[in-house]
């Protein structure tokens, strides 16, 4: 099972939104509505910041959002802050078999 | 609220066994709908899914480690312990254990632990 493909990193400007894709097949992220992501700051454990692909946990900022398409999911932090430097991690439910794979991991920067 | 916590060695020689124990509160392995998982992170990269158990002690392990793997809850103390055989020193990782339910936020592991640094070395 190989790992879900995300790009290494993603950059914006204070206020600016950045997105993060994660590319799967049509065995995990296309076959699937069950696509999480996850933020992790260094040195810390990650964080769940979106399940079932769109829903967001509570306490949450709602600048937080997923989405679907394909074999592709995606991320949206809009209105970036400081504090959403991390990296970003997406993860999978892959069938009975594979059960659940994790992305490559995205480190965003905010400039 | 709940909480993880690893434990186990931080160093481990080659060929060794390795056995991490995970103590959590505020959620019992017991209700439905409940799993506690593993998750393992090398240096400077990315998660690795490791293995995960259920309340119904449904168990699930990645399928290239699955033949290193023994997953095992005891309820009546609150703990999860994973073992893992033949251990190498690409085995070095960070190794969570994070809290999951079914009926909260399916599929997705809402409650993490600090993670425990295992070095594997001669």
């Amino acid at each position: 099972q190989s790992a879900l493909t995300q790009p290494p990193s993603a950059s914006g400007s204070p206020g600016q939104s950045v997105t993060i894709s994660c590319t799967g097949t049509s065995s995990d992220v296309g076959g699937y509505n069950y696509v999480s992501w996850y933020q992790q700051h260094p040195g810390k454990a990650p964080k769940l910041m979106i399940y079932e692909v769109s829903k967001r946990p509570s306490g949450v900022p709602d600048r937080f959002s997923g989405s679907k398409s394909g074999n592709t999911a995606s991320l949206t932090v809009s209105g970036l802050q400081a504090e959403d430097e991390a990296d970003y991690y997406c993860s999978s439910y892959a069938g009975s078999n594979n059960f659940k794979v994790f992305g490559t991991g995205t480190k965003v920067t905010v400039l | 609220q709940i909480t993880l916590k690893e434990s186990g060695p931080t160093l481990v020689k080659p060929t060794q066994t390795l056995t991490l124990t995970c103590t959590f509160s505020g959620f019992s392995l017991s209700t439905s709908g409940v799993g506690v998982g593993w998750i393992r992170q090398p240096p400077g990269k990315a998660l690795e899914w490791l293995a995960l158990i259920y309340w119904n002690d449904d168990k699930r392990y990645s399928p290239s480690l699955k033949s290193r793997l023994t997953i095992t809850k005891d309820t009546s103390k609150n703990q999860v312990v994973l073992t893992m055989t033949n251990m190498d020193p690409v085995d070095t990782a960070t190794y969570y254990c994070a809290h999951s339910d079914q009926h909260s936020s399916p599929d997705a592991f809402d409650i993490w632990g600090q993670g425990t640094m295992v070095t594997v070395s001669s």
